[in-house]
Order: structure tokens, then sequence, then C-alpha cells
């Protein structure tokens, strides 16, 4: 069974417009989440993370938000540019809970194409 | 500094021969880690590295894959008697310590085609 799922296979924007990757979780011990961003013949990258004692984490374009009680996750790009087209992964792990901490379980992955 | 480094790049190999995939991390990093990810899926943890300690081999899929570490650095991972069904993606990642919250810094892959 999926325990961290990306339902948007793909996902299509304009350039300057908000992106949102959608996430969500099964297993209520995650409570570390992250967002890894990955190009074509390259290992995916750290992009962003959250913990879960918070509901938002900003990097300068890289909003998350963590909605705990809907197990729920977005990663939000704004304004989107073309250089942010890649694959986007989803990442849960529970750092705080001991056994298997550091096992970073993955979503399938949401391909996001930034149209000029 | 130099990243996380893997070879080959690209395997193919015939159903039955063993194969043997390396990952060099990133000096000073304790911590290593496989993942492989097949067609269409997700990244999966195979097993975990952190200095000394016995590996954690709990994602390993069957008995005909297996991994060690030499000396705290290089390490390599073996598949025998290869299937169609290994075919994927394999991904080595290091990190520091191996804290659960550390990022974890991958590598580009091995790209193995099982015929």
């Amino acid at each position: 069974d999926q325990q961290v799922k990306q339902n948007s296979p793909s996902l299509s924007v304009q350039e300057g417009r908000i992106s949102i990757l959608n996430c969500d979780y099964t297993n209520s011990m995650f409570d570390y989440f992250l967002w890894y961003k990955k190009y074509p013949a390259e290992g995916p990258t750290f992009l962003i993370s959250i913990s879960s004692i918070k509901d938002k984490n900003e990097d300068g374009r890289f909003t998350v938000f963590l909605n705990k009680s809907a197990k729920h996750l977005s990663l939000h790009i704004v304004p989107s540019q073309p250089g942010d087209s890649a694959v986007y992964f989803c990442a849960a792990s529970a750092p705080y809970s001991g056994a298997g901490s550091y096992q970073l379980t993955f979503g399938k992955g949401t391909k996001l194409s930034v149209i000029p | 500094g130099a990243g996380v480094s893997q070879s080959p790049s690209n395997k193919v190999t015939e159903k039955g021969k063993d194969v043997e995939l390396r990952c060099d991390p990133i000096s000073g990093h304790t911590a290593l880690y496989w993942y492989r990810q097949s067609l269409g899926q997700g990244l999966e943890f195979l097993i975990y590295f952190q200095g000394n300690s016995a590996p954690d081999k709990s994602g390993l899929p069957s008995d005909r894959f297996s991994a060690e570490r030499t000396g705290g650095s290089v390490s390599t991972l073996t598949i025998q008697r290869t299937q169609q069904e290994d075919s994927a993606v394999y991904l080595c990642a290091s990190s520091p310590q191996g804290f659960g919250t550390e990022t974890q810094y991958f590598g580009p892959g091995t790209r193995l085609l099982v015929l």
C-alpha cells in the first residue's frame, strides 16, 4: 500500500503563475515531510522540508503547507519559472519516533511543466 | 565539493547474470542509503549504512540483493541472478550523520536494464 500519494502525475502552469503540488499520506507516524526536485538523468535534490509542529514553511518562492488533521501537504511555487520544470517528489519520515527514522518514503512524483 | 557519484551510469545485462553497482558518498558523510525507482513508481528504500553499525537491510526485496560498505566510504550493491523486474534506477544517497532530519544528497543513479 502506498503511504505517500501524489495523485497528479503531471501539472502544467503558465510562467509567472502559481504552481500547487499536492501530497497525501496515510501513516500517522510520519512527522517530517520533504519535497525533492528531480531533473532528467540527475538524482533528486532537496528543496524544502517541514516538521509536524509547523503548518507552514517558506523559502523564497517555495512554500510548503502541512495539514496534519487531513494528512495533506502541498508545495506552492510562486511565481513559477520555466527552470522549475521538473519532477517533484513528496517524501515523509518519522525521525522523532525511533526505529527506521532515517527512511524516506516517497510518492510517485508529479511532473511540473512551466510554460513560457 | 564533489557530490555523490555512482557507476556505471547505465547497465544492460541478461537475465540470470550478476551485477554490481557502486556508490561514492560525499566525503565525511557517515550515513549512506540505497533506493531504487522502478518505472512509474516513487523511490523505494533498500538499505541504510551508518558508521560501523550493522546495516538496516529491511528494504531489500529478496536475498538476491546484498550490499556492503568498505572502510565506511564506498558502497557496492550486488544483485545476483538478475530478473527483469530488477530493471530500475538505483539511487544512492548520503548524509552527514544519519539523523532523520538531515538532508539526503543523492547521486545521479544507475539505470539498470535486465533483458
